[in-house]
C-alpha cells in the first residue's frame, strides 16, 4: 500500500528565504505524486503535480518540486518565500493501480515571520 | 464556477444524534470521495465513489454511510455521531482525464459533544 511521510510538523521561515518542505513516499513502482496548499478555513488547492518524464515541475506561486526516486522524495521548494505563503502544505502519493484515490501526508504547517 | 460544493459549513451535534453532509460538483466529474482531516493525521479517505452507482469504502469508514445519489451529488451520513467524530470533512471530485489530481470543496466542520 501507498504512504506518505512528511517529516517536518511545523517549519517557520524568514519571508524572502528560501524554502523546502520534505516528502518521502512508499510505493513500488512509479506513483503520481502531488503538493497541494490549504490556506485556513480553506479546502485544497492544487500546487503541482508529477506523473513522468522531467523530475523537476513547475508548479503555480513561484513553488517547484524534485522527484528523486532512489531517495523517495518529492521535496517542495520555493527560492523566496512570501508572508502570504504561510499556510498548511499536504504530500499526496496516488497510482493507476488505486484508481484516482490518493493517499496524504500529516501536513507541514509553514509560518512565515518578516 | 461553482466547483465542489459542500454544506453545511458547521455543525455541532450531541453523542447519538444522526446528521447528513451534502456535498454536489458541477463540473461532470465521474469519481467523487469524502475524507476527514484531523490535526496531525492528514486527510484519511472515508468513502468514494469511483462512479454513479457505486461506492467503495477508504481507510476510515466506520461509522458513516455514503449516497451516491446521481453524478452530481455524494452524502455522507452519520448514522449515530461519536466525539470521536469530531473532525473537518471534505468533498473532493475528479474527473477521468485527472490522473488523480483532487478538486475540493471548502470543508464541513462537524463537532460532536
Amino acid at each position: 500500500a501507498q504512504s506518505v511521510t512528511q517529516p517536518d510538523i511545523h517549519i517557520t521561515v524568514s519571508e524572502g528565504a528560501s524554502l523546502e518542505l520534505r516528502c518521502n513516499y512508499s510505493y513500488g513502482a512509479t506513483p503520481y505524486l502531488f503538493w497541494y496548499v490549504q490556506s485556513p478555513g480553506q479546502g485544497l488547492q492544487l500546487l503541482l503535480k508529477y506523473f513522468s518524464g522531467d523530475t523537476l515541475v513547475q508548479g503555480i506561486k513561484g513553488f517547484e518540486a524534485e522527484f528523486k526516486r532512489s531517495q523517495s522524495s518529492f521535496n517542495l521548494r520555493k527560492p523566496s518565500v512570501h508572508w502570504s505563503d504561510a499556510a498548511e502544505y499536504f504530500c499526496a502519493v496516488g497510482a493507476s493501480e488505486y484508481g484516482n484515490k490518493l493517499v496524504f501526508g500529516a501536513g507541514t504547517i509553514l509560518r512565515v515571520k518578516s | 464556477n461553482a466547483g465542489v460544493t459542500q454544506t453545511p459549513k458547521f455543525q455541532v451535534l450531541k453523542t447519538g444524534q444522526s446528521m447528513t453532509l451534502q456535498c454536489a460538483q458541477d463540473m461532470n466529474h465521474n469519481s467523487m470521495y469524502w475524507y476527514r482531516q484531523d490535526p496531525g493525521m492528514g486527510l484519511r479517505l472515508i468513502y468514494y465513489s469511483a462512479s454513479e452507482g457505486t461506492t467503495d469504502k477508504g481507510e476510515v469508514p466506520n461509522g458513516y454511510n455514503v449516497s451516491r445519489l446521481n453524478k452530481r451529488e455524494f452524502s455522507l451520513r452519520l448514522e449515530s455521531a461519536a466525539p470521536s467524530q469530531t473532525s473537518v470533512y471534505f468533498c473532493a471530485s475528479n474527473g477521468l482525464t485527472d490522473t488523480g489530481e483532487l478538486f475540493f470543496g471548502e470543508g464541513s466542520r462537524l463537532t460532536v459533544l
